[in-house]
């Protein structure tokens, strides 16, 4: 078991530019989530996946984002035209069932 | 709608006091119940979780918790804080059927030596 995790770890970006953002999940875990932190905040859902299938997105990820998961392992979470706003700290969790998200390092994105 | 209230954003104490943090949930369904630690760039780490067995849930490095469904709350506290407990913690709270998680916004916990 290596834990969850993310590439890369810091990303800088120009306003108006696509990024990508991987994550592993623990082998053989078969839900993980996206969650976005802003300074001072606590982490907010984004979205999850069981297996390849997305089940549930909230309106927070706005068109400009997408996530998949093609083969239910690893996941990927691209923005598109990026905005000063997005610039946040992305973790991606993990689980083997209802409870226990094992969470990763995370990426921080700043857009300037 | 889940949600949760971490009241106040900075809590100072000295090495070996008690620390207490408190949480306090909303939640239509039985709730899943967490607390996890956050150190500076760094995820999070589970520290323990109530899942609707004993109420008294023990964690790691000697945190402890107690939901009263009463009060709607569930305090973190640890009898005798460690320089190295410094860290921000977040409560949060998920439902039986979709474990995605609500946190409230964290609390920074200071230790003076």
């Amino acid at each position: 078991d290596t834990g969850v995790s993310q590439d890369p770890r810091h990303k800088i970006t120009k306003r108006g530019q696509n990024v990508t953002f991987r994550c592993d999940p623990i082998s053989e875990h078969n839900r993980l989530y996206w969650y976005r932190q802003t300074l001072g905040q606590g982490p907010e859902f984004l979205t999850y996946f069981q297996n390849e299938a997305q089940l549930e997105k909230s309106r927070l990820l706005s068109d400009r984002f997408s996530a998949e998961r093609p083969k239910g392992s690893f996941s990927t979470l691209e923005i598109q035209r990026t905005e000063q706003g997005d610039s946040a700290m992305y973790l991606c969790a993990s689980s083997g069932g209802l409870v226990d998200q094992y969470f990763g390092p995370g990426t921080r994105l700043l857009v300037l | 709608a889940q949600s949760v209230t971490q009241l106040g954003s900075h809590v100072s104490v000295s090495e070996g006091a008690l620390v207490l943090l408190r949480c306090n949930y909303s939640s239509s369904v039985p709730p899943y119940l967490f607390w996890y630690v956050q150190y500076p760039n760094q995820g999070l780490q589970l520290l323990l979780k109530y899942t609707s067995a004993a109420t008294l849930v023990k964690g790691i490095n000697g945190f402890e918790a107690e939901f009263k469904k009463s009060e709607t709350s569930f305090h973190l506290t640890k009898p005798s804080a460690h320089m190295s407990d410094a860290a921000e913690y977040f409560c949060a709270v998920s439902d039986q059927v979709n474990s995605k998680l609500t946190f409230g916004k964290g609390i920074t916990l200071s230790v003076r030596p």
